[in-house]
């Protein structure tokens, strides 16, 4: 089975860096996604990681340690409209199947 | 594209009804996922198909929900009776089989039991 823990509230100040982390214990593991969710919407993709190390797409950025079952998401100059909930998900290896964490709601105040 | 389309966006029922969810994947996507969110146990994934069968419906919680997909561009989650810790949103996301960024949602059904 699969265990995947991110914290589940962060608040943060316009223009800031924040870190968002996640821990996972899987069976099989064949990637990490990370969602955002803004109320009432629905997750949209926010990047995705099968190997190890850093993936860069504008103001977000991605990290992953397979070893230390690892991962964080990096959102840099934070505006007002990143305030949301980011799902930390892993796909399982033999099902394809994407679990997730239960996210973490972050708020960004000016 | 159209993307995932899920309808209806809001279903208001009383317990004990019968509930029918419906879901149009994004065509040419090999896999079909329902999903159940809420706050207390977040995004809990309910059974997948591929290529239109049922592979693992392990996350469905009791016999009352049953699901369909009887072609590759519909699929419908039903709930017979509703109860109301039924009240959550359902998610519909579809992907290729092929590539890891195809996990695309739906806009979700709030379902409401009262």
């Amino acid at each position: 089975g699969q265990n995947i823990d991110q914290p589940t509230e962060m608040t943060a100040t316009e223009g800031a860096i924040v870190q968002i982390n996640c821990t996972y214990q899987t069976s099989g593991f064949n990637g990490l996604f990370w969602y955002q969710q803004h109320a009432g919407e629905a997750p949209t993709f926010l990047s995705y990681n099968v190997l190890d190390g850093l993936e860069e797409k504008g103001r977000f950025s991605s990290f992953l340690s397979r070893s230390k079952g690892y991962s964080y998401l990096l959102l840099k100059e934070l505006q007002m409209k990143d305030s949301a909930s980011y799902l930390c998900a892993v796909r399982d290896w033999d099902t394809d199947k994407l679990i997730f964490g239960t996210g973490t709601r972050l708020q960004v105040f000016p | 594209d159209a993307g995932v389309i899920q309808s209806p966006r809001h279903e208001v029922t009383e317990m004990g009804q019968e509930v029918t969810l419906r879901c149009k994947p994004i065509s040419g996507h090999d896999y079909l996922f329902w999903y159940r969110q809420t706050m207390m146990r977040g995004l809990e994934l309910l059974i997948y198909f591929n290529n239109n069968v049922p592979i693992d419906d392990s996350g469905m919680p009791e016999d009352r929900f049953s699901a369909k997909m009887p072609n590759a561009s519909f699929s419908t989650l039903k709930i017979q009776p509703s109860e109301p810790r039924d009240s959550a949103v359902y998610f519909c996301a579809s992907k290729q089989a092929s590539g890891p960024y195809g996990y695309t949602f739906g806009s979700g059904t709030r379902l409401t039991v009262v």
